[in-house]
């Protein structure tokens, strides 16, 4: 079946660090990778995505590339702000309409 | 921009109410589903629907069910709420596009039984 595993947490960073949460996947067919970010007190918010291999997503200074041989889309960013701490989610569409979502990943930037 | 309205943000409600939990998309989508988030549990679905009058059960349906009654209105229904119902509802809403679509949420609703 399909599946999402990404990093567990929690990050603590510096601020101007650079950042890389791993998500690896597992799925029939060509998914769609997503990721979502949920800040305090909030619902998730698209973040970046990508829908086919090799495709990079990017939004706010991150990144993210869909690699179909080593399965993953791990999330990176060059240089985090406090603004950033947050909740992030991988998740994964399939063809059947259903979502995957990993458990999240809290990150906590400190000045 | 795709919004998805949830109408109460916070509840407070006793053991043994009846709770609606209401949602509501802007987008003309035909999925929506609610989701319940836990800490250290992540989102975890509870039930889905592709069309008006359609759903389906997700992974944890024990406890609620759901209305769907026009396109862009889905609710969620505690029939007896109980303490270990207290949790984050969302609720998503998106496109029936054969795995190019992308979820959308709405803000949450915080629900505590007492």
């Amino acid at each position: 079946g399909n599946s999402v595993t990404q990093m567990e947490g929690p990050v603590t960073l510096s601020e101007e660090a650079f950042l890389t949460i791993n998500c690896t996947y597992t799925a029939t067919g060509y998914p769609s990778l997503f990721w979502y970010v949920q800040y305090p007190g909030e619902g998730l918010q698209l973040l970046l995505k990508a829908t086919k291999a090799d495709d990079k997503g990017s939004n706010k200074g991150f990144e993210a590339t869909y690699r179909k041989e080593t399965t993953s889309f791990h999330l990176e960013k060059g240089s985090v702000q406090v603004s950033d701490s947050a909740v992030y989610f991988c998740a994964l569409s399939d063809r059947g309409n259903q979502f995957y979502f990993g458990t999240g990943t809290s990150l906590t930037v400190i000045p | 921009d795709v919004k998805v309205t949830q109408s109460s943000r916070y509840l407070v409600k006793r053991t043994g109410e009846k709770v609606f939990l209401e949602c509501v998309q802007d987008m003309d989508h035909e999925n929506m589903f609610w989701y319940r988030q836990d800490p250290g549990l992540g989102l975890r679905l509870i039930y889905f629907s592709y069309d008006v009058k359609m759903k389906e059960k997700g992974d944890i349906p024990e406890g609620y069910s759901v209305s769907r009654e026009k396109k862009e209105r889905f609710s969620l229904i505690l029939e007896s709420a109980s303490t270990n119902q207290t949790s984050m509802y969302l609720c998503a809403s998106s496109l029936f596009a054969g795995g190019r679509n992308t979820i959308y949420f709405g803000e949450g609703s915080w629900l505590t039984v007492v």
